[in-house]
């Protein structure tokens, strides 16, 4: 069985601060761990994704996430925010089990102050 | 190239109808996902194809549900007997195939649907 927690629903940052998003996750399986990004009135975006490559996974536009197991984490970075970041960001969890599902987190929308 | 596209992307409809919502996928990709997205909350989860084979349909909430895909491509989302909880924004996605769950899914921009 999997599940996905996002532990934040908002988190304000000014512009030009880092950026943490928090995301834990249980996984009976290896996992996949994907951050999607979802602009308002747009399609969803795949930021970066996890397959037990490298812990440290960077993607688009300057977010990076590492893979945490020991802690079950797979939390969202960057460091420096843009006004164009703000947005709702999901976590999501694969397995490598076909049978499993994949889990959408709740979301974490993200408002830039300038 | 074409991503993936989905029609209407409004529907509203009456308490009691039915209606389809429509989902072309990007060519060549295999696998297509349904989710759906109400106010507030995150994806839900409805029913995942490979081909035209559905091994996953588990999500859907409830016999008034249901999907098919044709041809390896386009696929349809029914849903009968509408009810007001049902109102949502439908998304699409889809990805390459083999059956990997890790493979990097494409979203559509979703059909929103309001039942009165």
């Amino acid at each position: 069985a999997q599940s996905v927690t996002q532990l934040d629903s908002h988190v304000s940052v000014s512009e030009g601060t880092p950026v943490l998003l928090r995301c834990n996750y249980s996984s009976s399986y290896s996992p996949s761990l994907f951050w999607y990004v979802q602009h308002p009135n747009k399609g969803l975006q795949l930021l970066l994704k996890y397959t037990s490559a490298a812990t440290l996974v960077k993607g688009i536009n300057g977010f990076e996430a590492e893979f945490k197991k020991s802690e079950t984490s797979f939390h969202l970075t960057k460091p420096s925010a843009h006004m164009s970041d703000a947005a709702e960001y999901f976590c999501v969890v694969s397995a490598m089990n076909r049978d499993d599902k994949i889990i959408f987190g709740k979301g974490t929308r993200l408002h830039i102050l300038p | 190239g074409a991503g993936v596209s989905q029609s209407p992307s409004n529907k509203v409809t009456e308490k009691g109808k039915d209606v389809e919502l429509r989902c072309d996928p990007i060519s060549g990709h295999t696998a297509l996902y349904w989710y759906r997205q109400s106010l507030g909350q995150g994806l839900e989860f409805l029913i995942y194809f490979q081909g035209n084979s559905a091994p996953d349909k588990s999500g859907l909430p409830s016999d008034r549900f249901s999907a098919e895909r044709t041809g390896g491509s386009v696929s349809t989302l029914t849903i009968q007997r509408t009810q007001q909880e049902d109102s949502a924004v439908y998304l699409c996605a889809s990805s390459l195939g083999g059956g990997s769950k890790y493979n990097e899914q494409f979203f559509g921009p979703g059909t929103r649907l309001t039942v009165l």
